[in-house]
């Protein structure tokens, strides 16, 4: 089944305790991103990748890294987190110019 | 850079009442592509329907149907007899250069029996 997974679907965490938010596709997509979603702002993206070791910081990069080593994966890293990175996270894969296959979401509190 | 403006921040109907979610863009790629996205209460992303810039045929899918119109940069989504599951939050979204998603802020549809 084609799917983009994400890892974990929920974490509570304390400041400045380094996190990664997993993400993994099994379509072969070029393109992977990753998106924040809070309350009336919608999906703002993070960071994306058009390919392996090819990646761009997006409309809200501060606080975030990323890293394309492998096609399938695209791994969001968050080096110290902080209160306001409290969120709701999705990956997205797609092919070009065609519809992105998103993840579940990871719902991340940083308190 | 791209921009989406989605004016209706909430709308609510009652069940049967067709209902239309407006959608206007920026952009300065001379192509591109336009999608609407569904996130019911679950939360999950779901895709509706793409367009490309250089195709202007509205569509009409079920109940639901589009209208795209490049020289007013809208792309307004409409649902003919709504129901009580199109209650969610609908996302419009270009996508230019780069493959990057630009997402409006959404409109939240409520459907009322």
């Amino acid at each position: 089944e084609a799917q983009v997974t994400q890892n974990p679907r929920y974490l509570i965490t304390v400041t400045g305790k380094k996190l990664t938010v997993t993400c993994s596709q099994n379509m072969n997509h070029e393109y992977m991103s990753w998106y924040r979603q809070d309350p009336g702002l919608g999906l703002r993206q993070i960071y994306y990748s058009m390919n392996v070791e090819v990646t761009d910081k997006g409309d809200v990069p501060e606080g975030y890294k990323v890293s394309r080593k492998e096609k399938r994966n695209f791994p969001l890293i968050l080096e110290s987190p902080s209160p306001n990175q409290t969120s709701l996270y999705f990956c997205a894969s797609s092919l070009s110019g065609r519809q992105a296959f998103f993840g579940q979401g990871t719902r991340l509190t940083v308190v | 850079a791209q921009k989406v403006t989605q004016a209706q921040t909430e709308i609510s109907v009652v069940e049967k009442e067709d209902v239309t979610l407006d959608c206007v863009y920026e952009t300065r790629d001379t192509t591109y592509y336009l999608f609407w996205y569904k996130q019911p209460p679950s939360g999950e992303l779901v895709f509706l329907i793409r367009r490309n810039s250089f195709d202007e045929q509205n569509e009409i899918s079920g109940r639901y149907s589009w209208n795209f119109q490049k020289s007013t940069s809208s792309f307004n989504f409409t649902i003919t007899a709504s129901q009580v599951v199109d209650s969610a939050v609908y996302f419009c979204a270009p996508m230019g250069y780069g493959q990057n998603f630009v997402f409006g802020p959404g409109t939240r549809l409520s459907v009322l029996p």
